[in-house]
């Protein structure tokens, strides 16, 4: 099993362009999620999708759109980049239901670094 | 508001324990203290949760105050690739993870 990938592992954009991360796992874990970490900063919850079809924000959603394609694939769109979004993005996934009870174990990405000039 | 308080550092020899503090005083009854880490430029790594016993794995072992305000993780021999910023997150139910700034670990030989 290859976990969670995710594409690109660099990329650098200018202000205003638009992009869009791809996060895949092989678990057929239930929940997804994307991160960003700001150097010398712990992680906050951009977007989270707790099953197929359905996406909820998380703590930093502004400027971004997320799409929970199938189970496996869970996207995060930049439409317009601008410096502030210059990040290391993670994707993350668990088997969590929230219907089930106590949070699972998150699985994360190599992450993707991504500098907005 | 935070949940957790840990301290920003900490340093320890090559082989020896590594014992990490995590004060959360305002843990309810239903809620579950998880560690994290995060070795430098890597995604976060699971290492050990737990409610109100102690738990033991093959990474670590967690020892939770009777009182559940607070815990330690334990890394039994830690070695240099334990080098890493360790996150205490309490939570439960379908919560999401907030990482706060962690203890950054830094193991030396």
């Amino acid at each position: 099993n290859a976990g969670v990938t995710q594409t690109p592992k660099f990329q650098v954009l200018k202000t205003g362009q638009s992009m869009t991360l791809q996060c895949a796992q092989d678990m057929n874990h239930n929940s997804m999620y994307w991160y960003r970490q700001d150097p010398g900063m712990g992680l906050r919850l951009i977007y989270y999708s707790a099953s197929e079809g359905t996406t909820d924000k998380g703590e930093v959603p502004n400027g971004y759109n997320v799409s929970r394609l199938n189970k496996r694939e869970f996207s995060l769109r930049l439409e317009s980049a601008a410096p502030s979004q210059t990040s290391v993005y993670f994707c993350a996934s668990s088997e969590a239901n929230y219907r089930q009870g106590p949070t699972d174990t998150q699985y994360f990405g190599p992450g993707t670094r991504l500098t907005v000039l | 508001d935070a949940k957790t308080t840990q301290p920003p550092s900490m340093d320890c020899a090559e082989g020896r324990a590594a014992n990490l503090p995590c004060n959360h005083s305002t843990i309810s009854g239903n809620e579950y203290v998880y560690w994290y880490r995060q070795i430098h430029s890597q995604g976060p790594q699971y290492i050990i949760h737990g409610l109100k016993n102690n738990e033991t794995n093959e990474m670590a072992s967690l020892i939770i105050t009777e009182d559940r305000k607070s815990s330690t993780l334990i890394l039994p021999h830690a070695t240099l690739r334990d080098t890493a910023v360790y996150y205490c997150i309490v939570l439960s139910g379908f919560q999401k993870l907030v990482f706060g700034t962690g203890t950054r670990l830094l193991v030396s030989p």
